[in-house]
């Protein structure tokens, strides 16, 4: 079974602070994605990777970095955390022109 | 890009077929429908996906019209675990495979 793992299921972290989230995937697929999921406004990209060190902007990366230096892992980084970043964290992967694998979800907390 | 229009939310009774609808009017030709589902506090799960041929698996069938403005997702026997957000995708984008842009989704509600 195809595999994708995020490193914290909740988190809460002060605002100001650095956030990394982590999403490792294992079965060597070119394509990764990070979204954030709100009551009311669903699912929404905020980037995502065609490969090892390739990224493009989504549809909301503003306070949002990414980093792919392995093709297995995608980090989401909050370069400042805000409250407004308090949301559930989706990240997937997939094979070019196949289905998509989510991982299980961040719950993140900006307090 | 092209887009996706779903209803917000949908009741079914227990053992009847659910027929989720998705309008998809601008879709290009070589772009595919997708269909995930998101049960609560779970990660998205891919469902099935078509082009323009109607596709059958174990999970559930997806009927797409003629002129592949629109696409029917079809549970035939819903039970209960089959409450979950549906969600209806068109893959866009041509390199490399395509970004992944879900709209609102259709909240399926399956009551005994």
């Amino acid at each position: 079974d195809v595999k994708v793992t995020q490193s914290s299921r909740y988190l809460v972290k002060r605002t100001g602070e650095k956030v990394f989230l982590e999403c490792v995937q294992d079965m060597d697929h070119e394509n990764m994605f990070w979204y954030r999921q709100d009551p009311g406004l669903g699912l929404r990209l905020i980037y995502f990777s065609y490969d090892v060190k390739m990224k493009e902007k989504g549809d909301i990366p503003e306070g949002y970095s990414v980093s792919r230096e392995k093709k297995e892992r995608f980090s989401l980084i909050l370069e400042s955390a805000s409250t407004n970043q308090t949301s559930m964290y989706l990240c997937a992967s997939r094979q070019a022109g196949t289905e998509a694998f989510f991982g299980q979800g961040t719950r993140l907390t900006v307090v | 890009d092209a887009k996706t229009t779903q209803p917000p939310s949908m009741d079914c009774a227990e053992g009847r077929a659910a027929n989720l609808p998705c309008n998809h009017s601008t879709i290009s030709g070589n772009e595919y429908v997708y269909w995930y589902r998101q049960i609560h506090s779970q990660g998205p799960q891919y469902i099935i996906h078509g082009l323009k041929n109607n596709e059958t698996n174990e999970m559930a069938s997806l009927i797409i019209t003629e002129d592949r403005k629109s696409s029917t997702l079809i549970l035939p026997h819903a039970t209960l675990r089959d409450t979950a957000v549906y969600y209806c995708i068109v893959r866009v984008g041509y390199n490399q495979g395509g970004k992944l842009i879900f709209g609102q989704g259709t909240e399926l509600s399956v009551k005994p």
